[in-house]
């Protein structure tokens, strides 16, 4: 079955430093998402993006967040300055339809800001 | 705004017990509900959403709207049904899936 990889699976930086996760979601696939889950607290809406655009983000996605598709294959969230809190699980995921259809997630990155 | 509520953190059961993993909702509209399962060292996955009706290894989840419930249940639980389960909601018109906290099934052989 396909897959959504994500890379790298752990990351560690600094607080201040930009990071950028990356995703490859299934390639017939319209939708791409991506969620966090801090450590012991739910999995969490960030931003939907469809058609080469975001068409639905969260309030924890501000302008320190931003995601793009640069090649047609590759979809990124990049933070800009990253924050203690910004320590997270981050799940890729993508699926054909909207979010009432299956999504498929990656295994995730686990990002740690010190 | 939406919310879901898993009140167990984590609920244990014997091996052929039957087993329900609680979901209640709060949404002012018609909600899509959904079942994702974690299993240990793999990724999160569909289990099943209430608009299929179907029953995925022996699981089944009725959506109660009078009681904005949407359980999970099985008859008999087997070893391999240890994980973790997240119950999602996603509104009409909504990009976004919004998931409850989780609960850790531990079927004790």
């Amino acid at each position: 079955e396909p897959e959504v990889t994500q890379t790298p699976s752990h990351q560690v930086t600094q607080m201040g430093q930009e990071v950028i996760l990356r995703c490859v979601p299934i390639s017939n696939h319209l939708y791409f998402y991506w969620y966090r889950q801090i450590l012991g607290q739910k999995v969490e809406f960030l931003v939907s993006f469809y058609n080469n655009e975001i068409s639905e983000k969260s309030e924890i996605f501000d302008d320190q967040f931003s995601v793009e598709r640069p090649d047609g294959s590759n979809f990124t969230l990049k933070i800009r300055s990253t924050k203690l809190e910004d320590s997270a699980m981050y799940f890729c995921a993508s699926s054909e339809g909207p979010a009432n259809e299956k999504l498929f997630f990656g295994s995730g990155t686990q990002l740690s800001v010190l | 705004a939406q919310r879901v509520t898993q009140p167990e953190k984590l609920l244990s059961v014997f091996k052929g017990a039957p087993v329900e993993l609680k979901c209640n909702y709060s949404y002012s509209g018609s909600p899509e509900l959904f079942w994702y399962v974690q299993y240990s060292r793999q990724r999160l996955q569909l289990l099943l959403r209430h608009i299929s009706r179907e029953s995925i290894k022996g699981f089944t989840a009725d959506l109660n709207k009078g009681e904005t419930s949407f359980h999970l249940k099985k008859p008999f639980a087997q070893e391999e049904d240890s994980a973790m389960y997240y119950c999602a909601l996603s509104s009409v018109g909504s990009y976004q899936l919004t998931f409850g906290k989780g609960t850790k099934l531990s079927v004790i052989p």
